[in-house]
């Protein structure tokens, strides 16, 4: 059985400074590996994917990935009270499946 | 953009009825999914399809089936609605290529069903 652990949270930060949600899986034949956003009541909305080790920026959002480790990251910068949501990590194989945490709830306070 | 769009966003239902659950996807995506999400249980995967007539089993089969008798439409059916499939269900659906598992999935805004 693939499993996709991540702290639940709630992970609380101030407003501007950095969030890192923290993801790691079982399966070594991992491929790929996304970071969906879900406000509370809606449904996922992908906002980063990674497949090569090492560090992915897109805007305030960074990826790592650290295949050997097993182990997936995405850091928000200047974090501001609209990042607040539910993280989602979900990691992909040889097949369409992808295999998803039970997310960890971030806060940002203003 | 992708877009995918589901029948209803609230449902409810009594014990012992047919429930039918729609999912269309306007991108011509091969793959789609459905999955229940529970509080503290995450997204669990029910079915999905990566062909039209083609359909597979997810984690958590039991008490569903699916329908997909046309590329851009995949149902998921309730045979006999119980108290314990109140959740909230979400279609998604993703591209079949060359990319294989590099495709991710863009998600329908989901229905909250309540089985009474």
């Amino acid at each position: 059985q693939k499993e996709v652990e991540q702290n639940s949270g709630p992970l609380s930060v101030p407003e501007g400074a950095i969030a890192s949600l923290n993801c790691t899986y079982s399966d070594r034949g991992s491929q790929s590996f996304f970071w969906y956003r879900q406000y509370s009541g809606k449904s996922p909305e992908l906002i980063m994917f990674i497949y090569s080790n090492g560090d992915k920026e897109d805007g305030r959002f960074t990826a790592q990935l650290n295949k050997a480790s097993q182990y997936v990251s995405l850091l928000i910068r200047d974090s501001q009270p609209s990042d607040s949501a539910t993280y989602l990590c979900a990691v992909g194989g040889s097949n369409y499946k992808l295999t998803f945490g039970k997310g960890t709830l971030l806060t940002v306070n203003p | 953009d992708v877009k995918v769009t589901q029948s209803s966003r609230y449902l409810v239902k009594r014990t012992g009825e047919k429930v039918f659950l729609e999912c269309v996807q306007d991108m011509d995506h091969e793959n789609m999914f459905w999955y229940r999400q529970d509080p503290g249980l995450g997204l669990r995967l029910i079915y999905f399809s990566y062909d039209v007539k083609m359909k597979e089993k997810g984690d958590i089969p039991e008490g569903y089936s699916v329908s997909r008798e046309k590329k851009e439409r995949f149902s998921l059916i309730l045979e006999s609605a119980s108290t314990n499939q109140t959740s909230m269900y979400l279609c998604a659906s993703s591209l079949n290529d060359w990319r294989g598992a590099y495709n991710e999935q863009f998600f329908g805004p989901g229905t909250r069903l309540t089985v009474l």
